[in-house]
């Protein structure tokens, strides 16, 4: 059963608009979410994350929302730009104490020059 | 300092028989996590292991194991291949503290004929 879902598998944007990924979780003991990169023949990179105490954490072009109650966190990308055309992958992790993180199946972002 | 590496990049297997893969961390992590990476699936949490020792593992068949030596390297062994084990093996690095990022290896794709 799929924890955290990601139910857009692409989404293309032109250069310079706002890029919006959207994240869904089920499991409400998830209170750390964190969003990665992938290129193509390379791991996935770390990009930002937010805490369950929060509702917005922002990191230069990147911000993320996290929206408790409707158990969604979004990236916005601004401004999008080619070089941020890959995989996103949403994470999640709960209060465990492990390091053991919930995947999404990713959305690939195309941005067009 | 130098990221994750993971050898080999490619590996062939036919049904049946096992397969080892290796993971060298960053300098100074003690956490080494297993992710599988499946179309579809997105990644899926194998084990993690942190000072030798296995902190947590996902919800894998006993045919997928692993250990961590003293210097934090780690290996992975799938026994008994499957067509289904087909897939592409990320391993991944941290301090080890609760909710610090992960940092990935760029994988080892494993295909079983």
């Amino acid at each position: 059963d799929q924890q955290v879902k990601q139910n857009s598998p692409s989404l293309s944007v032109q250069e310079g608009r706002i890029s919006i990924l959207n994240c869904d979780y089920t499991n409400s003991m998830f209170d750390y979410f964190l969003w990665y990169k992938k290129y193509p023949a390379e791991g996935p990179t770390f990009l930002i994350s937010i805490s369950s105490i929060k509702d917005k954490n922002e990191d230069g072009r990147f911000t993320v929302f996290l929206n408790k109650s409707a158990k969604h966190l979004s990236l916005h990308i601004v401004p999008s730009q080619p070089g941020d055309s890959a995989v996103y992958f949403c994470a999640a992790s709960g209060n465990t104490g492990a390091n053991n993180l919930f995947f999404g199946t990713g959305t690939r972002l195309t941005v067009i020059p | 300092k130098a990221g994750v590496t993971q050898t080999p990049r490619y590996l062939i297997k036919t049904r049946g028989q096992q397969v080892t893969l290796s993971c060298s961390p960053i300098s100074g992590h003690r956490s080494v996590s297993w992710y599988q990476q499946t179309p579809g699936q997105g990644l899926q949490f194998l084990f993690e292991y942190f000072s030798e020792t296995q902190r947590n593992k996902g919800n894998f068949p006993g045919r997928f194991s692993g250990r961590q030596f003293s210097n934090s390297r780690s290996e992975m062994n799938v026994s008994t291949l499957e067509l289904g084990d087909s897939a592409l093996y990320l391993c991944a690095s941290s301090v080890g503290h609760r909710n610090s990022p992960l940092h990935f290896g760029n994988g080892t794709r494993l295909t079983v004929t």
